[in-house]
């Protein structure tokens, strides 16, 4: 089974703190996402990554950065956190060939809680 | 860019049969997706249709109408275990021809005993 794996499930963090958002996974995938999820809004892109070194702006980039140095790893960087970035923050992965019916695998979510 | 559209809490009662309805406007359809998400979990992937009609995976099935701008996820025979959110997701390649999925806000599902 692939498995994209999220460094940690909770987080707290105080305002204008670096933080960031590590996932793994570990099939090989060349797409990676970042996505948020709060209530009533569902999930929100935030960036995403086709391949090494590559990425793009999702629909909610401000204050965000992300970082794919290596394939299996994409960060996800709040550069200054802010109270209104605490969120569900989900990070998924797609194979190029099988993802176009499979779509995502996800991980099991970053809870973060700026105060 | 994209709307799309579904109801936010249904209640059904288990063994019944419950329909969850998607709407969606995109200006490049290249597929819809369906998710189930348990509390606290990661959403998982439920059904892909591209063509028109209805895809049949055990109890559950999606249907798709890309004329009407609409889908809906059908779940037979309920199980408590099917309390859950149940969401709408569209690939859209019209607008920026980026291959990331939009997502509905979702519904979220209570099967009662």
């Amino acid at each position: 089974d692939v498995k994209v794996t999220q460094s940690s499930r909770y987080l707290v963090k105080r305002t204008g703190e670096k933080v960031f958002l590590e996932c793994v996974q570990d099939m090989d995938h060349e797409n990676m996402f970042w996505y948020r999820q709060d209530p009533g809004l569902g999930l929100r892109l935030i960036y995403f990554s086709y391949d090494v070194k590559m990425k793009e702006k999702g629909d909610i980039p401000e204050g965000y950065s992300v970082s794919r140095e290596k394939k299996e790893r994409f960060s996800l960087i709040l550069e200054s956190a802010s109270t209104n970035q605490t969120s569900m923050y989900l990070c998924a992965s797609r194979d190029r060939a099988t993802g176009f019916h499979y779509g995502y695998t996800f991980g099991s979510g970053t809870r973060l809680t700026v105060v | 860019g994209q709307n799309i559209d579904q109801p936010t809490e249904m209640t059904a009662t288990e063994g019944a049969i419950v329909q969850i309805n998607c709407t969606y406007q995109t200006s490049g359809f290249n597929g819809l997706f369906w998710y189930q998400q348990h509390a606290g979990e990661a959403p998982t992937f439920l059904s892909y249709n591209v063509l028109d009609g209805l895809e049949e995976k055990g109890r559950f099935s999606s249907f798709l109408s890309r004329s009407k701008g609409y889908s809906y996820l059908l779940l037979k025979e309920l199980q408590m275990k099917d309390s859950a959110s149940y969401l709408c997701a569209v690939r859209d390649i019209g607008d920026t021809g980026r291959r990331a999925l939009t997502f509905g806000s979702g519904t979220r599902l209570q099967v009662q005993p």
